[in-house]
């Protein structure tokens, strides 16, 4: 049973312009979102969060938008450069930060 | 800037072997979290510590694998006897106090053969 789910294995994008990657979670008790960006043979870094309080959290390019109601956030990412190419995974909470459930990520390609 | 560092990157072993990854965290983090990812999937939680105790290690296939984290600061995750769907990519994550966001480690890549 997945209770995170990015439908989308794959993106491809053009250069400056914008990337938006989905992720649906089942879980209505999900309270704390994370993205993370993974490079090949590297471990995922912390990009941006959200909590079920706000609906969007801004840094940067990238601003994630949380719908609690459809149980869907998305990661925009604003212009899309050719070192966004990664896989993206999103991850979530219940209780404020335990036990994240990771999605099976979305490959992201960002053509020059 | 600080890191979790991992050891070994690399580990190929035959069945029925045992082996086992090391784990650094960011100095002053106190939780630590052992993670499996399948190529293909999510990284999924094995175990995680505060301190020294175990926080959660219900998704631990506990007939094979251990974890330990005896002065609370680095870790240790065992495999005994590996079998071939163990063969993943094995990651280490810290978070300091009050902290939601985990800072990896660069992941121990297990082939079992």
């Amino acid at each position: 049973d997945q209770q995170v789910k990015q439908n989308s294995p794959s993106l491809s994008v053009q250069e400056g312009r914008i990337s938006i990657l989905n992720c649906d979670y089942t879980n209505s008790m999900f309270d704390y979102f994370l993205w993370y960006k993974k490079y090949p043979a590297e471990g995922p870094t912390f990009l941006i969060s959200i909590s079920s309080i706000k609906d969007k959290n801004e840094d940067g390019r990238f601003t994630v938008f949380l719908n609690k109601s459809a149980k869907h956030l998305s990661l925009h990412i604003v212009p899309s450069q050719p070192g966004d190419s990664a896989v993206y995974f999103c991850a979530a909470s219940k209780n404020y930060g335990q036990n994240f459930v990771f999605g099976p990520g979305t490959r992201l390609s960002v053509l020059p | 800037e600080a890191e979790v560092a991992q050891s070994p990157r690399y580990k190929i072993t035959e069945k029925s072997q045992a082996v086992a990854f090391w784990c650094d965290p960011i100095s002053g983090h106190a939780t630590l979290y052992w993670y499996r990812q399948i190529l293909g999937q999510g990284p999924e939680l094995l175990v995680q510590f505060q301190d020294e105790s175990v926080v959660d290690d219900s998704q631990l296939p506990k007939d094979r694998f251990s974890a330990e984290r005896l002065k609370g600061v680095d870790s240790t995750l065992k495999i005994q006897p590996a079998e071939l769907g163990d063969s993943a990519m094995y990651l280490c994550a810290s978070t300091r106090q009050d902290y939601y966001e985990q800072y990896f480690g660069p992941g121990t890549r297990l082939t079992v053969t």
